[in-house]
């Protein structure tokens, strides 16, 4: 498809459990990327994809947080033990190349709190 | 580290008026620079990617350009209309760690 598909739109978690975000890619978009809006405009950058592989992951907390894009499914980013911190909007983007011609096309979001 | 602000971070005008929201950057090793609009609750919407090499690109009531030696970019908005109430978010994609970088954003409303 023509837009980058993040489900579910919301999740409510409570404090200790996991939560499960998804991001389908635009078709023929090798990147991925993940995004963590916190507060209102503060946009933290999580982990980048290409292909299935980790293409830079600086932003990860690496205890708790972990993402993966396999083949033919949507990619995923997966909280073990949320804490009300977790609480925040997280986007997904993709792009054909690493965005440096044609930019990122951001899906609408995954809101997650945590309670 | 790319640090991104954006000046005013809030504006309040009547319809019709034409207005500029500035972004400025530290570090001007960029690819490019993509302006994105956000509604209240929803995502990001793309309006304009200027490349590096690019000073300026244009697309309706939109205008946006780009001084990377002076790490600043601008983008103009004409005859402004309440459908343009949202948050406006500049973001270059910095070269060396190839991804982009959010400014603090401007919330921007247009009154009738």
């Amino acid at each position: 498809g023509e837009e980058v598909a993040q489900t579910p739109k919301h999740l409510v978690r409570g404090e200790g459990q996991k939560a499960k975000l998804y991001c389908a890619p635009i078709k023929g978009h090798s990147y991925v990327f993940w995004y963590q809006q916190v507060l209102k405009n503060e946009f933290k950058f999580l982990i980048s994809f290409q292909n299935e592989n980790v293409f830079d992951e600086t932003g990860m907390p690496k205890e708790r947080f972990s993402a993966k894009c396999l083949p033919n499914s949507p990619c995923s980013l997966e909280i073990q033990a949320t804490k009300l911190e977790d609480s925040a909007v997280y986007f997904c983007a993709s792009s054909q190349e690493q965005g440096r011609i044609y930019g990122y096309t951001f899906g609408s979001g995954t809101r997650l709190t945590v309670v | 580290k790319q640090e991104v602000t954006q000046i005013p971070a809030a504006l309040s005008v009547p319809e019709g008026e034409n207005l500029v929201l500035n972004c400025s950057f530290t570090d001007s090793a960029i690819y490019n620079l993509q302006w994105f609009r956000q509604d209240p609750g929803k995502g990001l919407t793309s309006l304009l990617l200027i490349q590096s090499s690019q000073r300026e690109q244009t697309s309706g009531r939109l205008n946006a350009s780009l001084d990377k030696s002076s790490g600043r970019s601008t983008l103009y908005i004409a005859a402004s209309q309440p459908g343009d109430s949202a948050t406006y978010l500049c973001a270059p994609h910095t070269g060396t760690a190839s991804k982009l970088t959010f400014g603090t954003g401007t919330r921007l409303q247009v009154t009738l």
